[in-house]
């Protein structure tokens, strides 16, 4: 696609209930990377995937949060049993090259508000 | 873990006034990029600087890298409302585990 997309672009859901983000990215970038914003914040690293490596997990912060990418392309993250503290943007970016070699990408977010 | 000090948190301004916001790390970068995001966006590749001492404009805006590859600097000349908006900065070197690694931002407000 012409961009890296996510949905849905909002999501309100019930403490407590699961919760997954779909992240599309540009095609061919072999690099896909989520973070998470809250309001004021600066970047959190979660995950990061490169190509048909094992993906990078040091930043997901609790067991509650998983993701997986399928066929090196549309990445989902899921949250289980959601906290009010999980409310915050998430970002989805991918990029062509290794992290720091060119640009990355990123998608316009999901907002998620645990009520 | 490796990380990136970025400062300040905020700058106020006025419009036409200059702005400057400062990435520092203790160890050497192998390059640093540089994103703009503005409010209720997403960031937005501006630049990224590879050379030890190497300076780019844009515009308005000036980046530079130092010679040791340890700090970075990001200058903004006579602001505009168009530059409102938090700039991060984000390193990448070696030692990463190829992760970038971002800079906290600088949040530019313009005062009315």
């Amino acid at each position: 696609g012409a961009g890296v997309s996510q949905s849905p672009s909002n999501k309100v859901t019930e403490k407590g209930k699961d919760v997954e983000l779909r992240c599309d990215p540009i095609s061919g970038h072999t690099a896909l990377y989520w973070y998470r914003q809250s309001l004021g914040q600066g970047l959190e690293f979660l995950i990061y995937f490169q190509g048909n490596s094992a993906p990078d997990k040091s930043g997901l912060p609790s067991d509650r949060f998983s993701a997986e990418r399928t066929g090196g392309s549309v990445s989902t993250l899921t949250i289980q049993r959601t906290q009010q503290e999980d409310s915050a943007v998430y970002l989805c970016a991918s990029s062509f090259l290794r992290p720091g070699q060119g640009e990355t990408f990123f998608g316009q977010g999901t907002r998620l508000t645990v009520v | 873990g490796q990380q990136v000090m970025q400062i300040p948190q905020y700058q106020h301004v006025q419009e036409g006034e200059d702005f400057t916001t400062y990435c520092n790390s203790s160890t050497t970068l192998s390059n640093i990029q540089w994103y703009k995001q503005r409010p209720g966006g997403h960031p937005v590749f501006l630049i990224q600087l590879v050379k030890s001492g190497e300076v780019k404009k844009q515009k308005r805006l000036t980046f530079q890298f130092g010679e040791a590859k340890k700090n970075s600097s990001l200058h903004i000349t006579a602001t505009q409302t168009t530059d409102v908006g938090t700039y991060f900065c984000a390193a990448w070197h070696m030692d990463s585990n190829y992760q970038l690694i971002w800079g906290a931002g600088t949040k530019l407000i313009i005062k009315p």
